[in-house]
C-alpha cells in the first residue's frame, strides 16, 4: 500500500504564476519531509526538506508547508519559471532512526513561458 | 567536485548472467542507497547503508545484494537477473537518511 502519495501526475502552469504540488501520506510517525526535483536523463536533486515540529519552511522561491492532521504536504513555487519544469518527487522518511526514505509516484511540471 | 558516480550507465545483458552495478562516492557519506525507477511507479528503494558492513532491505530488495566494504562504495549486484528487473537505477549517499545526493542513473535491460 502507498504511503507517500502524489495524486497529481501531471502540472501545467504559466510563467510567473504560482505551482503547487500536493502530497499526502498514510503513516503519523513520518517525521521528517524533503522534495526532490528530477530533469530527465540526471539523477533527482534535493530540494527543500521540513521537520515535523514545523508547519513551513521557506527556500528563495521554494515553500513547503505541512499539515500534520491533515497527513498532507505541498510545495508552492512563485514565482514559476520555465526552468522548473521537472518531476517533482515527495519523499518522507521512516524505518528506525528514519533510515528509509520513501518516494510518492512524482508530479510533472510543465511550465510555459 | 562532490559527486556519486555509477558505473556502467547503460547495459543490456540476459537473463541469468551475473552483473554487479557499481556505485562510488567522494563525499565520506555514511549513509548509501539504491532505488529503482519504473514508469507510473516512482522511485522504489532497494538496498539501503548506515555505514560499513552496515545494509539492510528497502522495499523492493528480491533478486538483489549489496555490499559495504569501503565507506565510499556501495555496489548492486543481481546475481541472475530477470527482465523484471529491466529499470533506471539510482544510487545515492547522504551524511543523513534524508537529503541525499543521487548519481546519473545506470539504465539496465535484461532481455
Amino acid at each position: 500500500d502507498q504511503q507517500v502519495k502524489q495524486n497529481s501526475p501531471s502540472l501545467s502552469v504559466q510563467e510567473g504564476r504560482i505551482s503547487i504540488l500536493n502530497c499526502d501520506y498514510t503513516n503519523s510517525m513520518f517525521d521528517y519531509f524533503l522534495w526532490y526535483k528530477k530533469y530527465p536523463a540526471e539523477g533527482p536533486t534535493f530540494l527543500i526538506s521540513i521537520s515535523s515540529i514545523k508547519d513551513k519552511n521557506e527556500d528563495g522561491r521554494f515553500t513547503v508547508f505541512l499539515n500534520k492532521s491533515a497527513k498532507h504536504l505541498s510545495l508552492h513555487i512563485v514565482p514559476s519559471q520555465p526552468g522548473d519544469s521537472a518531476v517533482y518527487f515527495c519523499a518522507a522518511l521512516t524505518g528506525q532512526a528514519g533510515t528509509a526514505l520513501i518516494f510518492g509516484k512524482g508530479t510533472t511540471l510543465s511550465v510555459s513561458s | 567536485e562532490a559527486q556519486v558516480t555509477q558505473n556502467p550507465r547503460y547495459l543490456i545483458t540476459v537473463t541469468g548472467k551475473k552483473l554487479t552495478v557499481t556505485c562510488s562516492q567522494n563525499m565520506n557519506h555514511e549513509y548509501m542507497s539504491w532505488y529503482r525507477q519504473d514508469p507510473g511507479l516512482g522511485l522504489r528503494q532497494i538496498y539501503y547503508s548506515m555505514n560499513v558492513e552496515v545494509t539492510d532491505k528497502g522495499d523492493v530488495p528480491e533478486g538483489y545484494k549489496v555490499s559495504r566494504k569501503e565507506k565510499r562504495n556501495f555496489p548492486l549486484i543481481l546475481e541472475s537477473p530477470s527482465p523484471n528487473q529491466t529499470s533506471l537505477y539510482f544510487c545515492a549517499s547522504s551524511r543523513f537518511p534524508g537529503e541525499l545526493f543521487f548519481g546519473e542513473g545506470s539504465r539496465l535491460t535484461v532481455l
